[in-house]
C-alpha cells in the first residue's frame, strides 16, 4: 500500500514568517512529487512539481526533495493571509499512472 | 487555454438513484483521473483513463464506473446511490506520462438525500 503522510495541522504562522510543510512517502520507486493548494470549497491547484533531489524555487515557494529519506517539503516565504489553505502533497509512481495524495496540512497565516 | 471542465457543478440525488458526471480535459491531455473527496477521507483515487482504456483503479465498489471517449472526455457513473456517496468528485487531466503534472477541474458537489 503506497502511502503519503502529512501533518494535518493546523499549522499557524504569523504574516511575513516562513511556513514549512512536510511530507513523507512510502514507495521508494516514486519519481515525481507535487504540491497542491486547496482553498475551502475549491478544487486543488497545482503549486509546484519536483523530480530531482535538492531545492526548486518559484517565487515565494521552495520545494525540497530528499529521495534517500523519502521526504518532500514546501517552504512558503513571506507568508500572507491569502496563503491560508490546505496544502496537499502528491506522489506519482514510476509509471506515471497513479497519483497518491497525502491527507493535507491546513495552514493558517495570522495577520 | 481552457482548463478542465466538470459538469454539473452541483447535484442532489436521492438514495437508490444513479448519477453521471462529466469531465472535459485540457486540450491535448489524454489522461483523466477521478477522485472522491470527503472531509473525513481526503482525496481518494477512483480510476484513471488513458486513450479510452482504464489503466488504474482504486478501491471502490463496482457501483462506481467510468469511461473515456475518443476525444478524451470522460464520464463517471455511480449507481444505486448511498448517503455515503455524498462528496466532492474531482477529475484531473494530464498528458499521462511519467512525471506529467495533473490539473483539476472545479469538481461536482454531489449530495445524496
Amino acid at each position: 500500500q503506497k502511502e503519503v503522510e502529512q501533518n494535518s495541522g493546523p499549522l499557524s504562522v504569523p504574516e511575513g514568517a516562513i511556513a514549512s510543510l512536510n511530507c513523507t512517502y512510502s514507495d521508494r520507486g516514486s519519481q515525481s512529487f507535487f504540491w497542491y493548494r486547496q482553498y475551502s470549497g475549491k478544487s486543488p491547484e497545482l503549486i509546484m512539481s519536483i523530480y530531482s533531489n535538492g531545492d526548486k524555487e518559484d517565487g515565494r515557494f521552495t520545494a525540497q526533495l530528499n529521495k534517500a529519506s523519502q521526504y518532500v517539503s514546501l517552504l512558503i516565504r513571506d507568508s500572507q493571509p491569502s496563503d491560508s489553505a490546505t496544502y496537499l502533497c502528491a506522489v506519482n509512481d514510476n509509471y506515471g499512472q497513479n497519483f497518491v495524495f497525502g491527507p493535507g496540512t491546513r495552514l493558517s497565516v495570522l495577520p | 487555454k481552457a482548463g478542465v471542465t466538470q459538469t454539473p457543478r452541483y447535484l442532489i440525488k436521492t438514495r437508490g438513484q444513479q448519477v453521471t458526471l462529466s469531465c472535459s480535459p485540457i486540450s491535448g491531455h489524454r489522461s483523466v483521473s477521478w477522485y472522491q473527496q470527503t472531509p473525513g477521507q481526503g482525496l481518494q483515487f477512483l480510476f484513471e483513463y488513458f486513450s479510452e482504456t482504464q489503466r488504474n483503479k482504486g478501491n471502490f465498489p463496482g457501483r462506481f464506473s467510468g469511461r473515456q471517449f475518443s476525444n478524451s472526455r470522460s464520464e463517471m457513473n455511480v449507481s444505486t446511490l448511498e448517503l455515503g456517496d455524498s462528496a466532492l468528485y474531482l477529475c484531473a487531466s494530464s498528458f499521462g506520462q511519467q512525471g506529467a503534472e495533473a490539473f483539476f477541474g472545479q469538481g461536482t458537489r454531489l449530495t445524496v438525500v
